[in-house]
């Protein structure tokens, strides 16, 4: 059964700083792996996406790297804003035949000014 | 407007009483999917569809049932509801894309509670 995990469950950093989110998973076996954040009270939006064939994803401030052998996804923030306060969740699709998803339990980041 | 549509947003029920939440999306997506997320344990798939009159169960299936009739719609089923059952669902679409699925788009997101 695959399993996502997420450290830190929490990271409180000051505005400006660059920072690094990690998510780990147990099955290397996956068609692709999304990162989302998600605000108090709302629902979830999509982040970056990285497909199983793929390394890395870019999105303006956003960096998101896999490596499937090792397990391990990252996701980079520079120059972390205010408005970065969230929760930050990982998912992993997986492959052969069937198309579950895993999430992580999340990463809350507050970013103080 | 390209959106995942769920309906009703908000729901106080009581245990036993049959309810149905709606989803709906306008994308033509193949794939879509329900999850629950609670408190501590993050969001559990439910069920997932790979496309219409194909589903399968998630890591939670027990206590609900799904269809998908039409490509646009898989309505959450539950058939007596339960305290623990109790959650904020949402529901998600992805689209087909190179023998994999692509982004995910979620739903606003349902609160059940049920007393």
């Amino acid at each position: 059964k695959q399993e996502v995990t997420q450290i830190p469950a929490a990271l409180s950093v000051p505005e400006g700083e660059n920072l690094v989110l990690n998510c780990s998973f147990t099955d290397s076996a996956i068609y692709n792996l999304q990162w989302f954040r998600q605000d108090p009270g709302k629902g979830l939006t999509s982040l970056l996406l990285i497909q199983s064939s793929q390394r890395e994803q870019t999105s303006g401030r956003l960096n998101a790297s896999l490596d499937k052998s090792s397990g391990r996804s990252t996701l980079y923030i520079a120059a972390s804003q205010p408005g970065d306060s969230a929760t930050y969740l990982c998912a992993v699709m997986n492959s052969g035949g069937y198309q579950k998803v895993t999430f992580g339990t999340g990463t809350k980041l507050q970013v103080i000014p | 407007e390209a959106q995942v549509t769920q309906n009703p947003r908000y729901l106080i029920t009581v245990t036993g009483k049959k309810l149905t939440v709606t989803c709906s999306q306008n994308m033509n997506h193949e794939y879509m999917s329900w999850y629950r997320q609670d408190p501590g344990l993050g969001l559990r798939q439910i069920y997932y569809s790979m496309n219409v009159e194909v589903t399968d169960k998630g890591d939670v299936p027990e206590g609900y049932k799904v269809s998908r009739k039409e490509k646009r719609n898989f309505p959450l089923i539950l058939e007596s509801p339960s305290p623990n059952q109790t959650s904020l669902y949402f529901c998600a679409s992805s689209p087909p894309g190179g023998g994999s699925y692509n982004e995910q788009f979620f739903g606003p997101g349902t609160r059940l509670t049920v007393l």
